[in-house]
């Protein structure tokens, strides 16, 4: 069975650098598969932030691009997310996330998300 | 990109049916058949009941079932259940390569 579990640290302060880590267990990222971050203010909808796949460039939300940074880490089966210069709007529930996708000659299309991390809340605040 | 369309909320009777709708445009939803939809319990981290518009993941019950036409694509509940009630997010691919979400639905099973 596929889990995935997020770690990092429950508050940042504002300006400063969120960076959270999805550990994947029972498959290696390095077979396949898009892994991805979503993220969930309180109270509020799903926010897709970005993912890429082992020898694929990464597609971030275009609203983050200019803050966002995901990478992977194959020899400890990880995959870790970097969000710069945070503010009080950036406060939610991360999760991560194993997404299907399929190659076209186009573009990678990104179709869904079948197994998802139990989320790790994050606060920005002084 | 801004957020897909979804009511707020809809609700519906112990064994009756309800349908959610889910509104795009053609550079999402309408331009691709990417729709997903999940269900998400409160605290809890979102499960996918139906992916690429219409198709069933398995160990999902067939009361679910997912349509679309044009830029609306839609979710139906069939024989509504009390462990139904939960919220639901469409999703969609768009043509920036990328996915939204629409704003989430709350279902209230009566």
């Amino acid at each position: 069975q596929v889990q995935l579990q997020e770690s990092g640290p429950g508050l940042v302060k504002p300006s400063e650098t969120l960076s959270l880590t999805c550990t994947v267990s029972g498959y290696s990222i390095s077979s396949g598969y898009y892994w991805g971050w979503i993220r969930q203010p309180p109270g509020e909808g799903l926010e897709w932030i970005g993912g890429l796949y082992h020898g694929g460039s990464a597609s971030y939300n275009p609203s983050l691009r200019s803050r966002v940074a995901i990478s992977l880490d194959t020899s400890n089966n990880q995959f870790s997310l970097k969000l710069t210069s945070v503010t009080a709007a950036d406060t939610a529930v991360y999760y991560c996330a194993r997404v299907w996708h399929s190659i076209t000659i186009f573009a990678v299309v990104i179709r869904f998300m079948d197994f998802w991390g139990k989320g790790t809340a994050v606060t920005v605040s002084s | 990109q801004s957020a897909l369309t979804q009511p707020a909320s809809v609700s519906g009777s112990l064994g009756q049916s309800i349908t959610i709708s889910c509104t795009g445009t053609n550079s999402d939803v309408g331009g691709y058949n990417y729709v997903s939809w999940y269900q998400q319990h409160p605290g809890k981290a979102p499960k996918v009941m139906i992916y690429d518009v219409t198709d069933r993941p398995s160990g999902v019950s067939n009361r679910f079932s997912g349509s679309k036409s044009g830029n609306t694509a839609s979710l139906t509940i069939s024989g509504l259940q009390a462990e139904d009630e939960a919220d639901y997010y469409c999703s969609s691919y768009t043509s920036s390569s990328t996915l939204v979400f629409g704003g989430g639905t709350k279902l209230t099973v009566l």
